[in-house]
């Protein structure tokens, strides 16, 4: 069976240091992978997604970057992180082709100070 | 902007009773999906319903899609504690090769024992 693992679970920084946040999936192959943002009280953004090995698209310009170095693993990224960086992250999976519901992982709680 | 719009945007029940929430979104879709979210968790999908259906069931959920009003509503019966979370739509709308999903802001189920 397919299962998604996100690390950490919360995080807390200063504001100007760097960020890394890693998701990875196993028990599939090729899998579209997504990194959201959700405010308190809020829907998600989308914020990047992937389709494949080093296929990267950016939703929303901003502070951040993701790479994808291998299959099934999808890194989100900061220099230097904002206040307004702050927020509950979530990485999730689809199915390459159907891309129909998604799989999420448990999400990170970043809270920038 | 967010296509999926829930209402309402919170929800207190007894346990043992009925809880709807309803999805109205903006544009044609292939599909819409609903999740649940425990609260500072990643989200679990519930249901999905494709733009040719009228609606679903799977145990104590209803899903119903109108397409001609643009809304869909889920309805959970013989709600329990246990349902306490948020509840979001999303609306899966091809746009060229990308396959994003749009979505809502939620409803916040509290289920009273």
């Amino acid at each position: 069976s397919q299962t998604i693992h996100q690390w950490p679970a919360t995080l807390v920084q200063p504001v100007g240091s760097p960020l890394s946040l890693e998701c990875t999936v196993e028990g599939t192959s090729n899998p579209n992978l997504y990194w959201y943002r959700q405010a308190a009280g809020r829907g998600l953004q989308l914020l990047f997604y992937s389709v494949g090995i080093g296929q990267i698209s950016s939703e929303v310009p901003q502070n951040l970057s993701a790479s994808r170095p291998q299959d099934r693993q999808f890194i989100l990224s900061s220099k230097k992180l904002l206040l307004s960086d702050s927020g509950f992250y979530l990485c999730a999976w689809s199915p390459q082709g159907a891309g129909e519901k998604l799989f999420f992982g448990s999400g990170t709680q970043l809270s920038v100070l | 902007s967010q296509q999926g719009e829930e209402d309402p945007q919170a929800l207190s029940i007894q346990e043992g009773e009925n809880a709807t929430m309803n999805c109205s979104y903006k544009t044609s879709i292939n599909n819409l999906q609903w999740y649940r979210q425990n609260s500072g968790r990643g989200l679990v999908h519930l249901i999905l319903i494709r733009s040719n259906e009228r609606e679903k069931h799977s145990g104590r959920l209803r899903v119903t899609l109108d397409t001609s009003k643009k809304s869909s509503s889920l309805l959970i019966t013989a709600s329990r504690a246990a349902d306490t979370a948020s509840y979001f739509c999303a609306t899966d709308r091809r746009a060229g090769n990308n396959r994003k999903l749009i979505w809502g802001l939620g409803t916040s189920l509290a289920v009273n024992p």
